[in-house]
């Protein structure tokens, strides 16, 4: 089965500076990986996804990721934040076409 | 387009109630889905339904039920509430095809006392 681990639940950040969210997955098959974000009570909706092809992917709101396929890992960075971004962001993978499996989420909370 | 649509948007029940969650599509999308999400926990899959007559069940499917009641609409049934149901639900869609992104409806918070 698949599984997602996001290494830091609560991430506190100053406005303008960087930051980086980890996800790591397990998996020793191909996978398709996600990021979806939730602005406090909303719903989730897609930041980016890594399908194939080119390692870093970009989304919106100044959002990129990247695939590192030995390690693992699909970590979500932004190279300046905004106090709009504060938010809970999910990472999730998917084998094939079965569902999502998320993981527990890491709550950014930038600071002014 | 609304997207995908859920009611209600909040409910309290009391334990033993039974209550049906809704959830609505306008996208034409082949699949739906239904999560729970509990602090610390992410999102958990209750029940899918990849097709139109279709259902299967995810990580959490103890204590629902679903209807694919045709490709818009997915239901979510608690026959008999509990406090360990107290969580917000989520119902999502996506085209069904191989790889495709899931679009979430606003939720449902859902508490049982």
């Amino acid at each position: 089965a698949q599984s997602v681990t996001q290494l830091d639940s609560q991430v506190p950040v100053f406005e303008e500076a960087p930051v980086e969210l980890r996800c790591n997955y397990s998996s020793s098959v191909s996978v398709y990986l996600f990021w979806y974000v939730q602005y406090p009570n909303q719903g989730l909706q897609l930041l980016l996804k890594y399908l194939s092809g080119s390692t870093l992917v970009k989304g919106i709101n100044g959002f990129e990721a990247e695939f590192n396929k030995s390690q693992t890992s699909f970590h979500l960075r932004k190279p300046s934040v905004h106090i709009s971004d504060t938010a809970e962001y999910f990472c999730a993978v998917m084998k094939g076409n079965t569902p999502l499996v998320f993981g527990k989420g890491t709550r950014l909370s930038v600071i002014a | 387009n609304a997207g995908v649509t859920q009611t209600p948007k909040f409910q309290v029940l009391k334990t033993g109630q039974s209550m049906t969650l809704q959830c609505a599509q306008d996208m034409n999308h082949n699949s739906m889905y239904w999560y729970r999400q509990d602090p610390g926990m992410g999102l958990r899959l209750i029940y899918y339904s990849a097709s139109e007559g279709t259902t299967d069940k995810g990580e959490v499917p103890n204590g629902y039920n679903v209807s694919r009641l045709n490709k818009r609409e997915f239901s979510l049934r608690l026959e008999s509430a509990a406090p360990s149901q107290t969580s917000v639900y989520f119902c999502a869609s996506s085209r069904g095809e191989t790889i495709n992104e899931q679009y979430f409806g606003p939720g449902t918070r859902l508490t049982v006392t």
